[in-house]
């Protein structure tokens, strides 16, 4: 199937500092791309949906200035932590759709972020 | 409201033993369902997806899901677990496009041997 690779798989920052987490379709083209936020013994909430070459949609309640997403290719998407503080520790993924596919989304290993 | 329920947070069970793992959801349009399956520091894997048809789906590594309308259930079944089995496996149902996603918040299996 379709690799999807996040890096890094874990980062441990201070607090007020900013952090990029990579998203990429290694063997696929991907128009869009999905960053979930997954807590502790919960389930995956989807963050935002990011649409090559175009904005990224926000769920609600969800700052984006705080989560910064860029998809500038159709095989990269990143997102950004900015001013990262404790409460932003999590494990995050990405997930990407196969352009034209019919259903099957491939994600990422995940990313997990801790901030002191 | 868009949910899926997986009321078995952990779960476990002998090797070679039959395993079945619930989930219901509630969702407003025609659900498209799917089973991943999350194994410790990895991404998510596609074990099976029901769109249409048969409500019994095969998927990988022996497991099968059965399509419940009337329940709105989705329960995942496997006949033997393998040690390997041990993970933690999510529900989650879409719409048409796969826009959005509602993930159950998973049931983490353990496999005795």
């Amino acid at each position: 199937g379709a690799v999807v690779s996040q890096h890094p798989s874990w980062v441990i920052c201070k607090s007020g500092t900013s952090v990029k987490i990579e998203c990429r379709s290694l063997d696929f083209q991907a128009t869009t791309m999905f960053w979930y936020r997954q807590f502790p013994k919960q389930s995956l909430m989807l963050m935002a949906t990011s649409n090559e070459g175009s904005k990224a949609t926000y769920e609600q309640g969800v700052e984006k200035d705080k989560f910064l997403i860029n998809h500038a290719s159709l095989t990269l998407s990143t997102l950004t932590v900015t001013s990262a503080h404790p409460e932003d520790s999590s494990f995050y993924i990405c997930s990407a759709r196969v352009a034209g596919d019919t259903g099957e989304l491939f994600f990422g290993e995940g990313s997990r972020l801790t901030v002191l | 409201a868009q949910s899926v329920t997986q009321p078995d947070i952990h779960i476990t069970v002998s090797e070679g033993a039959s395993l079945e793992l619930r989930c219901n959801y509630s969702y407003g349009a025609t659900p498209y369902l799917f089973w991943y399956v999350q194994s410790p520091g990895q991404g998510l894997q596609l074990l099976l997806k029901y769109f249409s048809g048969d409500t019994l789906v095969q998927g990988i590594k022996g497991f099968e899901a059965e399509f419940k309308r009337s329940q709105s259930s989705f329960n995942l079944r496997k006949p033997s677990v393998h040690w390997s089995d041990a993970a933690e496996y999510f529900c989650a149902v879409g719409p048409y496009n796969f826009n959005k996603f509602y993930f159950g918040s998973g049931t983490k299996l353990n496999v005795k041997p």
